[in-house]
């Protein structure tokens, strides 16, 4: 599975608390993105990066920034965490090797409650 | 806006039967992937289509993209209890690049041994 890893795998906080995720790769995969993943919504991109400090926003970024210092890491963080962002989220990859499209590989996901 | 639909949304299948999902495009795509998630798992890379009228298999499934590259589907023969799951269709994001995806929202399967 492309040596994807995410940390925490479950996370319970409060509202109002920030939180940061982190995904970690180990292959120097050039694109990284975050999802998160709703019953009835399917997933949905919440910020991309697309090399060491290059991220962009997604359809539902609102509420969440994300930094990526080096290619390994991409973090995502809920400065101020609410009820509605609990969710499962998802990090996944694109090599971006000469040759590749656009299919994607996924780390197993954290499951964050808000309280 | 640009929007990749799936239908139908669920489907229970007695094992043995076969299953078929089918994902549209609102554009035409230059490539097309599926994508399966086992319940409580993460999203699982299966195949990518490219060619328009590409036919591609995998053991017992079936992999379509269509003429115009608007639509593709999934077919499996003689579904198993192994094949439960949501399957998701995505393609590339016309906006920009960046390898971003837009997503079905998926089939859930469900198999009755």
């Amino acid at each position: 599975d492309a040596g994807i890893t995410q940390s925490p795998r479950h996370k319970v906080t409060e509202t109002g608390t920030p939180v940061t995720l982190r995904c970690h790769q180990t292959e120097n995969h050039r694109y990284m993105y975050w999802y998160r993943q709703d019953p009835g919504h399917g997933l949905r991109l919440i910020h991309y990066s697309y090399g060491v400090k290059d991220t962009d926003k997604g359809e539902v970024s609102d509420g969440y920034s994300v930094s990526r210092s080096k290619t390994e890491d991409f973090l995502l963080t809920l400065e101020s965490a609410t009820s509605s962002q609990t969710s499962v989220y998802f990090c996944a990859i694109n090599t971006g090797e000469v040759g590749s499209y656009n299919e994607q590989f996924f780390g197993p996901g954290t499951r964050l409650t808000v309280l | 806006g640009q929007q990749v639909m799936q239908i139908p949304q669920y489907q229970h299948v007695q094992e043995g039967e076969d299953f078929t999902t089918y994902c549209n495009s609102s554009t035409t795509l230059s490539n097309i992937q599926w994508y399966k998630q086992r319940p409580g798992g993460h999203p699982v890379f299966l195949i990518q289509l490219v060619k328009s009228g590409e036919v591609k298999k995998q053991k017992r499934l079936t992999f379509q993209f269509g003429e115009a590259k608007k639509n593709s589907s999934l077919h499996i023969t003689a579904t198993q209890t192994t094949d439960v799951g949501t399957y998701f269709c995505a393609g590339p994001r016309n906006a920009g690049n960046n390898r971003k995806l837009i997503w079905g929202l998926g089939t859930s399967l469900a198999v009755n041994p």
